[in-house]
């Protein structure tokens, strides 16, 4: 199993411009998220899925969209990127019907925007 | 709502010390689950434990050990004899019944000197 992947790992956008962050995982977990992580601030969570087809926000969801079309992709769109959006971005995936299953991170996608 | 804070900002040990990283927790759920990660210099995401609400059972894994207390709400974190590869930043995290939210901890970033 390649585990939660992420790409790319670095990508550097000027105001405005839009992208997608890629994270896929084959391990068949029901539960995705994403999380930004700023100096002094931890992790915090910006929008989650518990299943293909559902999707909710998180702590700080503006500027960002997600879908969950399939079970093993779970992609982060920023629509018009602001240099506030300048961040480290984790992708998580756990499986289980309950709570008790642990979350694990892909590598990250370290964000620039100019 | 939840929260989890780690007050200590940075801690500075010399090797072969004993280091605690501190973890208050709040939450008004009755089960759920307390989580300690490290994030060494390379950036990736490492799970380190995984604690129920209804296991108060402290844990010892080689030289890390765990001390979790619901009357305090705390879960913390004991490196015993410190080496210089503990060097990181390191979150404490906690999630209710509420899927896919994991709430992150400002994280306490350990330096250890030879």
């Amino acid at each position: 199993n390649a585990g939660v992947t992420q790409t790319p790992k670095f990508q550097v956008l000027k105001t405005g411009q839009s992208m997608t962050l890629q994270c896929a995982q084959d391990m068949n977990h029901e539960y995705m998220s994403w999380y930004r992580q700023d100096p002094g601030m931890g992790l915090r969570l910006i929008h989650y899925s518990v299943g293909a087809g559902i999707t909710d926000q998180g702590e700080v969801p503006n500027g960002y969209n997600v879908s969950r079309s399939t079970t093993e992709d779970f992609p982060l769109r920023l629509l018009s990127a602001a240099p506030s959006q300048t961040s480290v971005y984790f992708c998580a995936s756990r499986g289980g019907s309950g709570n008790t299953d642990t979350q694990y991170f892909g590598p990250g996608t370290r964000l620039t925007v100019l | 709502a939840q929260k989890v804070t780690q007050a200590q900002t940075e801690i500075s040990v010399v090797e072969k010390e004993d280091v605690t990283l501190d973890c208050v927790y709040e939450t008004r759920d009755t089960t759920y689950y307390l989580f300690w990660y490290k994030q060494p210099p390379s950036g990736e995401l490492v799970f380190l434990i995984r604690r129920n609400s209804f296991d108060e059972q402290n844990e010892i894994s080689g030289r890390y050990s765990w001390n979790f207390q619901k009357s305090t709400s705390s879960f913390n974190f004991t490196i015993t004899a410190s080496q210089v590869v503990d060097s990181a930043v390191y979150f404490c995290a906690l999630r209710g019944n509420q899927g896919g939210k994991l709430i992150f901890g400002q994280g306490t970033e350990l330096s250890v000197k030879p």
